[in-house]
Order: structure tokens, then C-alpha cells, then sequence
């Protein structure tokens, strides 16, 4: 069963709206979790990332929420660009060991 | 600086045929993984090595081996290929507390 899902295949915003992907985990023991962005024949790149100790992370436009009691974390992407459209991958895992990754949410911004 | 170098990047295979990928990093990292990428199942991991000489089996091991040829190679055979193991392969590295990063990926059709 996997550890960390994501449960939205795709999702589509209008260009300079909010894009709000989820995540769902189910180890309590994940204490960092990363999110990766990947175009079409590319390689997953890193996006940003956030650890247990913390509930939020912002880099530019993009915001990480961390809600360990419900073990979900979001990217929010404001405002959103269609150079945002790619598949968005959650990850997670202890003690930064080896990653667990969501199935991926498809991202289109409509200009 | 290039990073995580994937080869080959497609390959067709018949069934019962082997082939290794090779995967080669020039960070100085110490960790390596591979995983696969399948339409909704996201990443899997296949193995990986936490540091030059060792290595561990992640959630989808079974039909591959790995070697830890030296600390910038990673490689991954499959001895026996089955139609089932057509996908999308990515290597990537790590440094501790850092994310990955991750190849371009090798694109496998087993047929």
C-alpha cells in the first residue's frame, strides 16, 4: 500500500489564480517532505521542501503546509504561471533516509 | 556540472533479454537510488545505496540487481526482462539532508 498519496491525478487553474495541490501520508514517522516538478522527458527537480519541525515553508511563489495531525501537507503556487504546467510529485521520509513518492498531480495553467 | 548521467536513455528489449543501465553522478554524493515511473503510481524505488559498497532493496526489487561499482556509479540489471518492466527508470543522488537529484531518465519497452 503506498505511504504517500496523492489523490488528485490532474488540476487546472487559470493563469495568476492559486494552484493548491495535496498530499496525503500514512507513516508517522515521515519527519521531511520534499516536492518535485517534472516536465515532460525530464528528470523529477527539486522544488522545495519542509520538515516536521516546521508547519510552513515559502520560497518565492511557492508555499509548503505542514499539518502533522492530519499527516497532509500542500504546495500552494500563487500566482500561478503556465510555465507552472508539469506533473507535481510529494515525497517523504525518516530521518532523510530513502524518499516514498505520491503518484503525481498534473498541473495545467490555462492562460 | 552535469550532474546524474543516465545511459542508455530508450532502449526496446525482447523478453527474456538482459541489460544493465548505468547511472554515474559527479556530485560527490553518497547516497544513490533507482526508481521507476508508472502511469498513476509515481516513483517506486528499486534499490539503493547508502554509501559506496552497500546497497538495499527498496519497495520493487524483485527481476533487478544493482552494483555500487565506486561512489559515482550505479548501475542496474535486469538479468531476464519482462514486458512488465517497461517503464520509465531514474537514478538519482543525495547528500545527507539535501533532496535528490535526479537523471533524465531511461525509457525501457519490453516486448
Amino acid at each position: 500500500d503506498q505511504q504517500v498519496k496523492q489523490n488528485s491525478p490532474s488540476l487546472s487553474v487559470q493563469e495568476g489564480r492559486i494552484s493548491i495541490l495535496n498530499c496525503d501520508y500514512t507513516n508517522s514517522m515521515f519527519d521531511y517532505f520534499l516536492w518535485y516538478k517534472k516536465y515532460p522527458a525530464e528528470g523529477p527537480t527539486f522544488l522545495i521542501s519542509i520538515s516536521s519541525i516546521k508547519d510552513k515553508n515559502e520560497d518565492g511563489r511557492f508555499t509548503v503546509f505542514l499539518n502533522k495531525s492530519a499527516k497532509h501537507l500542500s504546495l500552494h503556487i500563487v500566482p500561478s504561471q503556465p510555465g507552472d504546467s508539469a506533473v507535481y510529485f510529494c515525497a517523504a521520509s525518516e530521518n532523510f533516509n530513502k524518499f516514498y513518492f505520491g503518484s503525481g498531480t498534473k498541473l495545467n495553467v490555462k492562460p | 556540472n552535469a550532474g546524474v548521467t543516465q545511459t542508455p536513455k530508450f532502449q526496446v528489449l525482447k523478453t527474456g533479454q538482459s541489460m544493465t543501465l548505468q547511472c554515474a553522478q559527479d556530485m560527490n554524493h553518497n547516497s544513490m537510488y533507482w526508481y521507476r515511473q508508472d502511469p498513476g503510481m509515481g516513483l517506486r524505488l528499486i534499490y539503493y545505496s547508502a554509501s559506496e559498497g552497500t546497497t538495499d532493496k527498496g519497495e520493487v526489487p524483485n527481476g533487478y540487481n544493482v552494483s555500487r561499482l565506486n561512489k559515482r556509479e550505479f548501475s542496474l540489471r535486469l538479468e531476464s526482462a519482462a514486458p512488465s518492466q517497461t517503464s520509465v527508470y531514474f537514478c538519482a543522488s543525495s547528500e545527507q539532508n539535501y533532496g535528490y537529484t535526479f537523471g533524465s531518465g531511461t525509457r525501457l519497452t519490453v516486448v
